[in-house]
């Protein structure tokens, strides 16, 4: 499987600000997913990063809140814009290689304040 | 949409017991997946299904995908202390395709 890295790992910002979370892998993948978990809640999937255009958006979430670059097929990045305190979460990079599995990074934990 | 329902949402089972986690679906899935989760680190693949009626082991992990596609389950044997976490199944319906994700089941092993 692919080793995913995420930076940072935690964060702690004040409302109003935008957070830039990366995710690195370290092989080239077709599928890269960026997932929100709300404390104590699943994964809820934010968006599909599409390399060299605009990313697939799911039902709640929009561009202007959260943009998604994917310049090659190993980086990705996920803004956190204008953030408030209901955007505390924690943030995954995940990935699929023409495969039905999904590999997940460690993980963003997001504190707003 | 799809919905995966997992429960209850928490398990307490003594060291060495044994235990079995279900998950079922209103819809059809063609690959089911079940992770693990623990505090601070992003989830971990522990099982993959792909087919229906397909049986799979990790160690002491059994998984099994359900006949009618529509559920899934997770059996540990012996438990340890480090079993500790949140399981969460996941299905999808094709390579690349998103996956819909269980709620979890945190699990608690007393020593």
């Amino acid at each position: 499987s692919a080793v995913i890295s995420q930076k940072p790992s935690r964060d702690i910002c004040q409302r109003g600000t935008s957070l830039t979370i990366q995710c690195q892998v370290d092989s080239q993948v077709t599928m890269m997913f960026w997932y929100r978990q709300q404390p104590g809640q699943s994964l809820t999937l934010i968006a599909t990063a599409n390399q060299g255009s605009e990313a697939t958006y799911e039902s709640g979430f929009v561009i202007d809140k959260f943009p998604i670059s994917r310049p090659n097929l190993t980086f990705s990045t996920l803004t956190v814009s204008n953030m408030s305190p209901e955007d505390s979460s924690i943030y995954l990079c995940s990935v699929a290689q023409g495969s039905t599995e999904a590999f997940f990074g460690q993980g963003t934990r997001l504190t707003v304040v | 949409g799809q919905q995966l329902n997992q429960s209850p949402q928490s398990m307490f089972i003594q060291e060495g017991e044994d235990v079995s986690m279900n998950c079922t679906s209103s819809s059809i899935f063609n690959t089911w997946l079940w992770y693990k989760q623990e505090p601070g680190e992003g989830p971990v693949l522990l099982i993959a299904l792909y087919k229906a009626g397909e049986l799979t082991s990790n160690g002491r992990l059994t998984a099994q995908f359900g006949i009618t596609r529509k559920d899934s389950f997770l059996n540990i044997s012996a438990s340890i202390p480090s079993d500790v976490g949140i399981y969460f199944c996941a299905g999808n319906t094709g390579a690349n395709s998103k996956l819909t994700f269980g709620k979890g089941i945190t699990l608690s092993v007393r020593p």
